[in-house]
C-alpha cells in the first residue's frame, strides 16, 4: 500500500539557519504530493504542492521538489524564522484510491 | 467563502457511549472526508463522503460510520467508544475530481474517551 516516511523530529534551529526535512513515499502509481503545515492550536493548512515528477511547489519561502527516481519530497527553506515553529505533515495523494495518505508528522522549533 | 468548521470543539465520553461528531464543509466542496489524528501523530484517514456514499474507507472498524447530507455537510459516528478512541478528529473538504486534491482542513473535534 501507499506510505509516507519523514524525518523524525523534533527538529530545534536557530533564527536564519537552513532548514532540511526529509520525506520518502512508497506508492502503486503517480501521486501528487504535499506538504501540510500544523501551527500550535490550528487546523493542517496546505504549504505547498506538486503533482508530478520533477515540478517544484514553493511558498512562504519553503520549497520541495518532486523527485520520481529517490522517490523523496524533501521539505526545504533557506532561513528559517521563529514564527515557522509548527509539526510539518508530508503527504500524497493516491490519484486511483482518492484519500490522502500523510506521513508522522515533524515537529520544528525555531529559537530567537 | 466560508472554510471548513467542525463541532464541538471538545468533548468527554466514558468507554461504551457513541459520540456525533459535525462538519460543515467550504462553500462549492462536494467531497468530505474524515481523519483521526492521535496525539504526535500524523492523520489517519477514516472515510471519504461524495454525493452522499461512501467512495473511499481507511482501516477503521464499522462501528465508526458517517453520513453525508444534501448540503455536503457531514457527520462521524463512532459506536461503543473504546479508550483509543482519543484523539483530535479531523474533516476536511475537497473537490473530488481534481487532479490536486486538494484538502481543506477543519480545526478538529478533540475527543476524550475515560
Amino acid at each position: 500500500g501507499n506510505s509516507v516516511t519523514q524525518m523524525e523530529g523534533p527538529v530545534t534551529l536557530s533564527e536564519e539557519a537552513f532548514l532540511t526535512i526529509n520525506c520518502t513515499y512508497t506508492a502503486t502509481g503517480y501521486p501528487s504530493l504535499f506538504w501540510y503545515v500544523q501551527y500550535p492550536g490550528e487546523g493542517l493548512q496546505l504549504l505547498l504542492k506538486a503533482t508530478k515528477a520533477d515540478d517544484k511547489g514553493s511558498n512562504k519561502g519553503f520549497e520541495a521538489t518532486y523527485r520520481k527516481e529517490t522517490t523523496s519530497f524533501h521539505l526545504e527553506k533557506g532561513s528559517v524564522q521563529v514564527s515557522d515553529s509548527a509539526v510539518y505533515f508530508c503527504a500524497l495523494y493516491d490519484n486511483y484510491g482518492q484519500n490522502f495518505v500523510f506521513g508522522p508528522g515533524t515537529r520544528l522549533s525555531v529559537l530567537p | 467563502e466560508t472554510g471548513v468548521t467542525q463541532s464541538p470543539t471538545h468533548l468527554i465520553k466514558t468507554r461504551g457511549q457513541q459520540v456525533t461528531l459535525r462538519c460543515s464543509s467550504q462553500s462549492g466542496h462536494n467531497t468530505v472526508s474524515w481523519y483521526q489524528q492521535a496525539l504526535g501523530q500524523g492523520p489517519q484517514f477514516i472515510f471519504q463522503y461524495y454525493r452522499e456514499e461512501e467512495n473511499g474507507r481507511g482501516n477503521f472498524p464499522p462501528r465508526f460510520s458517517g453520513l453525508q447530507f444534501p448540503n455536503y455537510s457531514s457527520e462521524l459516528n463512532v459506536n461503543a467508544l473504546e479508550l483509543d478512541d482519543s484523539a483530535l478528529y479531523l474533516c476536511a473538504s475537497s473537490l473530488l475530481g481534481l487532479a490536486n486534491g486538494e484538502l481543506f482542513f477543519g480545526e478538529g473535534s478533540r475527543l476524550t474517551v475515560l
